[in-house]
């Protein structure tokens, strides 16, 4: 079955410990995005990629990295000086606008981040 | 750039009721417009999209929504609601020369009632 996963589910993290948070798809798509939710709140992006070895900040990129050096993988680091990492992080992907198609987007079940 | 409001944090409906979540956009041309549906600890899961043609577009699960552009507006219905429908819903605006970017609603928490 095609589509994005997401790993671990439950993350938790001690205070000034880097974490990565892994996504993966197998859709074929170009295109890669994090984002974050808190609870009561939309969705926030962090970061995104249009292709392999490229990648652009979001709206709240500081205190995350990332790297796209395969079209599958998109991992997400957050850092030590992500101030309130606690959050639901979202991955998700779309075929790329560079494809010449639309962006609809197709999200992982998502990783809940906890510092502790 | 682009923005959508979401103006119902919270939304309670009977079982069988009709249900309408509304949606604004701002955005200088033509629009993508989605709709997405979140259960609680999951990720989110496209409802339907507008990209161009008919502005009554159907998606999964029986619901519909209207793009109507004189209003700015992209309203999700549907005219029977089901115990299962209760989650959040988000309204999503996108666009080609956004680099494929969408911007999100802050959502609508559906309570459906027995």
């Amino acid at each position: 079955d095609g589509g994005i996963t997401q790993s671990p589910k439950y993350l938790f993290r001690k205070e000034g410990q880097n974490v990565t948070l892994s996504c993966e798809q197998n859709l074929n798509h170009d295109a890669m995005y994090w984002y974050r939710q808190d609870p009561g709140q939309g969705l926030r992006l962090i970061y995104y990629s249009q292709i392999v070895n490229d990648f652009q900040k979001g709206d709240i990129a500081e205190g995350y990295s990332v790297s796209r050096e395969k079209k599958e993988s998109f991992p997400l680091t957050v850092t030590s000086a992500q101030k309130n990492p606690t959050a639901f992080y979202l991955c998700a992907s779309s075929i790329g606008v560079l494809s010449g198609s639309t962006d609809t987007q197709y999200f992982g079940p998502g990783t809940r981040l906890t510092v502790l | 750039a682009q923005s959508v409001t979401q103006p119902d944090i919270h939304i309670t409906v009977s079982e069988g009721a009709s249900l309408e979540l509304r949606c604004n956009y701002s955005y200088g041309a033509t629009p993508y417009l989605f709709w997405y549906v979140q259960s609680p600890g999951q990720g989110l899961q496209l409802l339907l999209k507008y990209f161009s043609g008919d502005t009554l577009v159907q998606g999964i699960k029986g619901f519909e929504a209207e793009f109507k552009r004189s209003q700015s507006s992209f309203n999700l219905r549907k005219p029977s609601v089901h115990w299962s429908d209760a989650a959040e819903y988000f309204c999503a605006v996108g666009a080609r020369t956004n680099a494929g970017k969408s911007t999100f609603g802050d959502g609508t928490t559906l309570t459906v009632k027995p």
